[in-house]
């Protein structure tokens, strides 16, 4: 079993719908939880971070981290076709040398 | 700041040709980072170096890879033999700190080998 899980889609949905994208984990230990979007033939870049558990918004997204379940969401609101990219989740442990362990990504369409 | 800088952006070889990656990172970043992306696999960390020394090669597979990092502002990823099965996509991240979970990833450099 990986450490982190993520399913990789592709997951099409029409232009203004609310997406939810999610993950989880193994490793209880893991403290800090981020989504990195990476458009075709580009790097990732970073789109949300957390810390520990609860939610954070920013603009049309909003992260969402639940520790008991070991389960982290992405959700996108008034979803736009430039959202249209891979959505790789990614999480670290201090007892891991805040390595970053990665999930598989998943490829998100926004059909206009 | 022109980000994370990597050359080149594409190298198609041959089966046995010695292939090096190369990679600038952000001026006043401690931390790089060399991952590899395949659809089968994903994002695999290769290896990461802190204030130029390598800190953890674990995810090298096998020792027909290695890097160096010998200043501040340059490292290389060399594959020697090349092989199929490398063909990839590489990336090199840097990151202010190790203790810093942002990560500024370059453009990539896509590898085919023949």
């Amino acid at each position: 079993q990986k450490e982190v899980e993520q399913d990789p889609g592709p997951l099409s949905v029409p232009e203004g719908a609310i997406v939810s994208l999610n993950c989880t984990y193994s490793n209880s230990a893991f403290q800090y939880f981020m989504w990195y979007r990476q458009y075709s033939r580009k790097g990732p870049e970073l789109l949300m971070y957390t810390y520990s558990s609860g939610n954070k918004e920013d603009g049309r997204f909003t992260a969402q981290v639940d520790k008991s379940s070991k389960y982290i969401s992405l959700f996108i609101r008034d979803s736009q076709p430039s959202d249209s990219a891979t959505y790789l989740c990614a999480m670290s442990a201090v007892d891991s040398n805040y390595q970053l362990i990665w999930g598989a990504g998943t490829k998100l369409i926004i059909k206009p | 700041d022109a980000g994370v800088i990597q050359s080149p952006r594409h190298e198609v070889t041959e089966m046995g040709q010695e292939v090096t990656l190369r990679c600038k990172p952000i001026s006043g970043h401690n931390s790089l980072f060399w991952y590899r992306q395949t659809m089968m696999r994903g994002l695999e960390l290769l290896i990461y170096f802190n204030n130029n020394v390598p800190i953890d090669d674990s995810g090298m597979p096998e020792d027909r890879f290695s890097a160096k990092m010998p200043n501040a502002s340059f490292s290389t990823l060399k594959i020697q033999p090349s092989e199929p099965r490398d063909s990839a996509v590489y990336f090199c991240a840097s990151s202010p700190s190790i203790l810093n979970n942002e990560q500024f990833f370059g453009p990539g450099t896509r590898l085919t080998v023949l």
